[in-house]
């Protein structure tokens, strides 16, 4: 079974350009999350998908973070425009959706964004 | 609100030795709990979950248990290996399933 897909795995920009980075969660899940991991901390969430509609965004900084999940499969992470405090290593994860809290969420190898 | 309190690293071990990493938690009703580890070079993945007071989760030879009355979930091990070694972090699903939360992780290092 394949695993969580991420792409980039790395990115490089300068502040105030715009990114975006791109999860193909693992087949039949329904649940996808957006995590953002900064060097020496664990990760936050972003943004929870069940499907194609949105769980919960309460930690997405909206002003210039936005996260879509058409025909309820891949998802789109955007930054526009990015500051340097973006830099980070966004991670995806995605679980079946279908044990409620006790879900065991699988991760991809995440995208390292470096904002210069 | 919902909080992961985490041991700070970084934790070096001699092989062999015993390996406790104590994590605590703050939540609103009855939350699930994990550990996931992310070895060097490799993506997060579950270690273990405890999902109801008095749980014990485990999994190569690890071991946490759910304790509602002191509100922890400390990770055990008898016996680590070289190949332990790797970042621990602890974690919690609140009651509805839709936050979840991290600790700041602990690096492990065991040495031979």
């Amino acid at each position: 079974e394949a695993g969580v897909a991420q792409s980039p795995r790395y990115k490089i920009i300068e502040k105030r350009q715009s990114v975006a980075f791109w999860c193909n969660p693992i087949s039949g899940h329904a649940t996808l999350y957006w995590y953002q991991q900064i060097l020496g901390q664990g990760p936050k969430l972003l943004i929870q998908f069940q499907n194609n509609g949105v769980v919960d965004d309460s930690q997405l900084p909206k002003d210039r973070f936005s996260a879509e999940r058409l025909k309820g499969v891949d998802s789109t992470l955007k930054i526009q425009p990015a500051k340097l405090e973006d830099s980070a290593v966004y991670l995806c994860a995605s679980s079946s959706g279908d044990r409620g809290n006790t879900d065991t969420q699988y991760f991809g190898p995440g995208t390292r964004l470096t904002v210069l | 609100g919902n909080s992961v309190t985490q041991m700070e690293g970084p934790v070096t071990l001699s092989e062999e030795a015993f390996l406790t990493i104590n994590c605590t938690y703050t939540a609103t009703g009855y939350p699930s709990l994990f550990w996931y580890v992310q070895y060097p070079g490799e993506g997060l993945q579950l270690l273990l979950k405890a999902t109801k007071a008095d749980d014990k989760g485990s999994n190569k030879g690890f071991e946490a248990t759910y304790r509602k009355e002191t509100t922890s979930f400390h990770l055990e091990k008898g016996s680590v290996q070289v190949s332990d070694s790797a970042v621990y972090f602890c974690a919690l699903s609140d009651y509805t399933g839709n936050q979840f939360y991290f600790g700041t992780g602990t690096s492990l290092t065991v040495i031979p």
